[in-house]
């Protein structure tokens, strides 16, 4: 079974400022690793994943994540944030295959002028 | 826009009813996932249907079901409706049947049990 743990329901910023969005996770098997973004009042979208190959991944937006697999965890960064990355983050897992997706709790990032 | 479209955005209910949320994928997904959020579960995968037949079960309730069609969409049943199954229902679809691929989320229908 797969398990993901996010540290932090809440990460406040200001705007320009480094944001780190914290992931670790539990899996039996190499994992898939996502991050999706929830925007007010909308549905989730995908920002980056990482399934094999090279550990840093780019995502959208300027985002990017590292899994870390001696340290099973899967953090999410940005150099600068903007007051438009104001949302929940969620970070998840998947066994690969045809296994589906265990969410984290999902992290509110707050962005401050 | 994702592509995928969920109907109706909003529902309230009285306690003991039935209702049905209904999802279009995008075109040419033939998966199918539905989740449901709530404050205190957080966003919790429910069941997946791939070209018309179940291929995933997740913390689904037996007075939940749901189906896929031929046209490819998907309706998710809630019956004996309780106060805790009050939750925003979320629907996404993937070109593949498998969890490697993007999955596109629709905008919700929010569901609230009174």
């Amino acid at each position: 079974a797969q398990s993901v743990t996010q540290l932090g329901s809440h990460v406040s910023v200001s705007e320009g400022a480094l944001v780190l969005l914290r992931c670790n996770y539990s899996s039996s098997v190499p994992p898939y690793l996502f991050w999706y973004v929830q925007y007010p009042n909308q549905g989730l979208q995908l920002l980056l994943k990482y399934t094999t190959g090279a550990t840093l991944v780019k995502g959208i937006n300027g985002f990017e994540a590292e899994f870390k697999k001696s340290e099973t965890s899967f953090h999410l960064t940005k150099p600068s944030a903007h007051m438009s990355d104001a949302a929940e983050y969620f970070c998840a897992v998947s066994a690969g295959g045809y296994s589906t997706l265990t969410f984290g709790k999902g992290t509110m990032l707050l962005v401050s002028p | 826009d994702s592509g995928v479209t969920q109907t109706p955005k909003h529902l309230i209910t009285a306690t003991g009813q039935r209702v049905t949320l209904r999802c279009s994928p995008r075109s040419g997904d033939l998966s199918v996932y539905w989740y449901q959020q709530s404050l205190d579960q957080g966003l919790q995968f429910l069941i997946q249907y791939y070209n018309g037949e179940e291929r995933a079960k997740g913390n689904i309730l037996e007075r939940f079901s749901a189906q896929q069609f031929p046209d490819l969409h998907s309706e998710l049943n809630l019956s004996s409706l309780e106060l805790g199954d009050s939750a925003l229902y979320f629907c996404a679809s993937s070109a593949s049947t498998g969890a490697w691929g993007e999955q596109y989320f629709g905008p919700g229908t929010r569901l609230t049990v009174t």
